[in-house]
């Protein structure tokens, strides 16, 4: 079992609509938890992190944080073309090391 | 803020070159820095954590004579891959952040070619 699980996608989701991205993780001890977006050949960009149970909003994008049910979600309302890249979901271990999940890839379509 | 600095951005050698990468943070200091590799299509791959002060701890699998790792200072890692070949070539990512527990922040990545 991988220690942090995405859905590799594609994800399709129309403009304007709302994309929601879900990871699950194995480790309960797990503390942090951050999203990063990557387009096609750049480097990962954070959007998101969390450190504590429920919601955190910055602008369009929340991120939701379940440690009872171990997983952790992100949602991009008013998705926009531009939006669509490969979305990361990590954790730091105890060494304080991102472990990551595969990637979803979201496509927003216009 | 939080803004990581790499470069050079792509680099196109002859094999047998030895190539340095700079990451710098720029309006942060980061006592920790991380260098990552990664393969087309594939995910990020940690290569070594760099500690300011300290030599780099590197994953298992990772050649330390290839991929000399130095962290002089609180604003400067660098990457220097010695001696580089074909199959070296691949997309080399740093992160810095300020202490271990603080989110990563990107650098734009280097582009690494050898022919």
């Amino acid at each position: 079992q991988k220690e942090v699980e995405q859905n590799s996608g594609p994800l399709s989701v129309p403009e304007g609509a709302i994309a929601s991205l879900n990871c699950t993780y194995s480790d309960r001890g797990s503390q942090s938890f951050f999203w990063y977006r990557q387009y096609s050949g750049k480097s990962p960009e954070l959007i998101m992190f969390i450190y504590s149970n429920g919601d955190k909003e910055d602008g369009r994008f929340t991120a939701q944080l379940n440690k009872a049910s171990q997983y952790v979600s992100l949602l991009i309302r008013d998705s926009q073309p531009s939006d669509s890249a490969t979305y990361l979901c990590a954790r730091k271990d105890s060494n304080y090391q991102l472990i990551w999940g595969a990637g979803t890839k979201l496509i927003i379509k216009p | 803020g939080a803004v990581v600095s790499q470069h050079p951005s792509w680099v196109i050698c002859k094999s047998g070159t030895s190539v340095k990468i700079e990451c710098r943070s720029l309006d942060f200091q980061a006592t920790t820095m991380f260098w990552y590799r990664q393969f087309p299509k594939q995910s990020l791959m940690l290569m070594a954590t760099s500690n300011e002060g300290s030599k780099a701890t590197y994953e298992q699998g990772v050649e330390k004579d290839k991929f000399l790792i130095n962290h002089a200072s609180l604003t400067l890692s660098t990457l220097t891959v010695t001696s580089a070949h074909p199959e070296d070539s691949s997309f080399f990512i740093c992160s810095a952040s300020e202490t271990a527990d603080r989110p990563q922040h990107f650098g734009d990545g280097t582009r690494l070619s050898i022919l």
